[in-house]
């Protein structure tokens, strides 16, 4: 079966500091792989997807980027945290040439 | 670009009483998902609806597909504290990406 990982589950960073959160999926090949932002209280935000290895389409224009150097592994950096990327970051994955996306547990930043 | 609407955004709403989400796409699709977030947590899937005239039940739940009104309903029955969560829907869009509503936050209460 398939499984999601999302770390670290928490995190509080100050303003200007940099920023990795990893995403990894196991027990699939070749997924399709999406980060999301969601604000307290609010919808979906997607950051980024990738279809393949080096592959990254970027949504919303921020100071976030994206990377995936393995074929189930999605990073997502930043190098100088801003008091508006705090929120809930999710980690999705869909087989390929199908919709349904499958999260993780997801990370809750919270910058300071 | 295509658009998709919930509503209500929130519904509070008394056990045992019935209710409908409804969501509102703006461009043609198949297909539609359901997800469901509890509090402090992730998404997980509730119904996919893969054509025109689809139903899907679950427990108290249950979904349907109007492709031609490009509309779906979310129906709870006898609504029980179990269920107050956030309910999403999302829409295919191009070949990759799934487009979410604003989502319903649904609180049941004694």
């Amino acid at each position: 079966s398939q499984t999601i990982h999302q770390w670290p589950a928490t995190l509080v960073q100050p303003v200007g500091s940099p920023l990795s959160l990893e995403c990894t999926v196991e027990g699939t090949s070749n997924p399709n792989l999406y980060w999301y932002r969601q604000a307290a209280g609010r919808g979906l935000q997607l950051l980024f997807y990738s279809v393949g290895i080096g592959q990254i389409s970027s949504e919303v224009p921020q100071n976030l980027s994206a990377s995936r150097p393995q074929d189930r592994q999605f990073i997502l950096s930043s190098k100088k945290l801003l008091l508006s990327d705090s929120g809930f970051y999710l980690c999705a994955w869909t087989r390929r040439g199908t919709y349904e996306q499958y999260f993780g547990p997801g990370t809750r930043l919270t910058v300071t | 670009e295509l658009k998709v609407e919930q509503n209500p955004l929130f519904l509070s709403m008394q056990e045992g009483k019935n209710y409908t989400i409804y969501c509102n796409y703006s461009t043609t699709s198949d297909r539609l998902y359901w997800y469901r977030q509890d509090p402090g947590k992730s998404l997980e899937s509730l119904f996919v609806l893969l054509s025109n005239g689809a139903v899907k039940q679950e427990g108290r739940l249950m979904a349907s597909l109007d492709t031609k009104a490009r509309l779906s309903t979310l129906h709870i029955t006898a609504a029980v504290h179990d269920l107050s969560a956030t309910y999403f829907c999302a829409v295919p869009v191009n070949t990759d990406k799934l487009i979410f509503g604003t989502g319903t936050r649904l609180q049941v209460f004694p």
